[in-house]
Parts: structure tokens; sequence; C-alpha cells
């Protein structure tokens, strides 16, 4: 059984940098079967995927393009964790964040199987 | 690739048949997924690759669609199944649809 366990303040002050990190128990963040993703829940914006990370020989990181330049996801293997940095917070980044794990059973059959418990993120003063 | 559902929400009584359908903006094969979420909980995978259901999900959920339309259907409408059902593509980068709300009528 996979559980992904979030962490971090759920208060970030404008113009700040907001950090996630998402505790991986049952797989490794090294897995070369699965990507490790943040993604986030306004009511604006809807569910958004916001960039991932995945092992295969080396590290791999791709992020959508609303946040590009703005967010790094990087993997902590000493402590099978990954986190989320973005920076420059606006009050438009409120929103529930989510950790999940991503896998890929055959060509077409891929999905989020895992979610961590979410993190009410408010960008205010 | 933009997803659209429709309705965005639907009153319904128990054992009722729903049906959600999702359209994609372009082609996506059979990328398409089925979520469902419940207030304060992170969503649930219920079909992968627009018909296949996901171990334990009932099977009264049933999916179906290839191309850029697709439909979920919940026959029987259970107590539990209150909840709002998104979609989501898998073909590039991965975007969600608005989700659908069903409600108790």
């Amino acid at each position: 059984q996979v559980l992904l366990q979030q962490s971090g303040p759920g208060l970030v002050k404008p113009s700040q940098t907001l950090s996630l990190t998402c505790t991986i128990s049952g797989d490794s963040v090294s897995s070369n079967s699965a990507a490790w993703n943040w993604i986030r829940q306004s009511p604006s914006r809807g569910l958004e995927w916001l960039g991932r990370t995945y092992y295969m020989s080396k590290w791999f990181h791709d992020y959508a393009v609303s946040v590009k330049g703005r967010i790094t996801i990087n993997p902590d293997t000493s402590k099978n964790q990954f986190s989320l940095q973005l920076t420059s917070v606006t009050p438009e980044d409120t929103a529930v964040y989510f950790c999940a794990r991503y896998v890929r059973v055959d060509t077409a059959n891929r999905y989020f199987d895992y979610w961590g418990q979410g993190t009410l993120v408010t960008v205010s003063s | 690739i933009q997803m659209t559902q429709s309705p965005s929400s639907l009153s319904a009584s128990v054992g009722d048949r729903v049906t959600i359908t999702c359209r994609a903006s372009q082609y996506i094969s059979s990328y398409l997924n089925w979520y469902q979420q419940k207030p304060g909980r992170a969503p649930k995978v219920m079909i992968s690759a627009a018909s296949r259901l996901q171990s334990g999900v009932p099977s009264r959920f049933s999916g179906s669609g290839s191309g850029t339309d697709f439909t979920l259907t919940i026959s029987n409408l259970q107590p539990e199944d209150f909840a709002t059902y998104y979609c989501q593509q898998t073909y590039s980068v991965w975007t969600f649809g608005q989700g659908t709300k069903v409600e108790i009528k």
C-alpha cells in the first residue's frame, strides 16, 4: 500500500516562495515505473497539473506552461520525498495542493493512483 | 488539450441511471480517465483508458468512447455515488475537465 504524506505551511505571503514536501511510503521516489506529481485545485482553475519528477536512468522534470519559470520539483532520495517550490506567489496561487503518483500500466492505461491528503495554501499578507 | 464536461451538475435519485459526457478539444484516442472526488478528499480513479474499471470499483460504473467523445455512466445510483466526477486526458500533458457534481434530488 502506497501512502503519500504532505507537509508544509498553509499560509504564504505574496511574492514569497511556497514550499511543500511529499513523503512516500510503500514505494520509492527513484522507482522507474512511476512519476511523482504536484497538482492543485481551486474554484477558479479547477484541477491543474503543475509538474512531475521521475527517474529513468537519470532524473527528469516536466512543468506546466502556466507555472514554468516559477516552479521546481526536486526528489530527495535520502528521505524518499519530493518537494514543490513555487516562487513569486500571488493570491491566484491560493489552492489546495496535492501530491500524486502517476503510473503507466500500458500505452493508454495511465493515471494518478495514489494521492496525498491535500494542503490548503493561502497566499495572503 | 481542453476537456469539456457536461452537465456541470445534475440532480438524481437513488436507483437512477446517470450519464456524464466529456469532450476533448482534439483527438486523444483512449487516453481518458474518470475520477470521483468527495468533499475534503483527493480524487480517486474510477475508470482508466476510457473503459477499464479500476480494481474495487463497483460494476455499476462504466466508461465508453474514443477519439474526442467519452461517457461515464453510473447505473443504479447509490448514496455513496453522490460526488463530483472529473475526466482527465493523458494524451498530451495532462488536463482535467471542470467537473460534474452529482447531487441528490
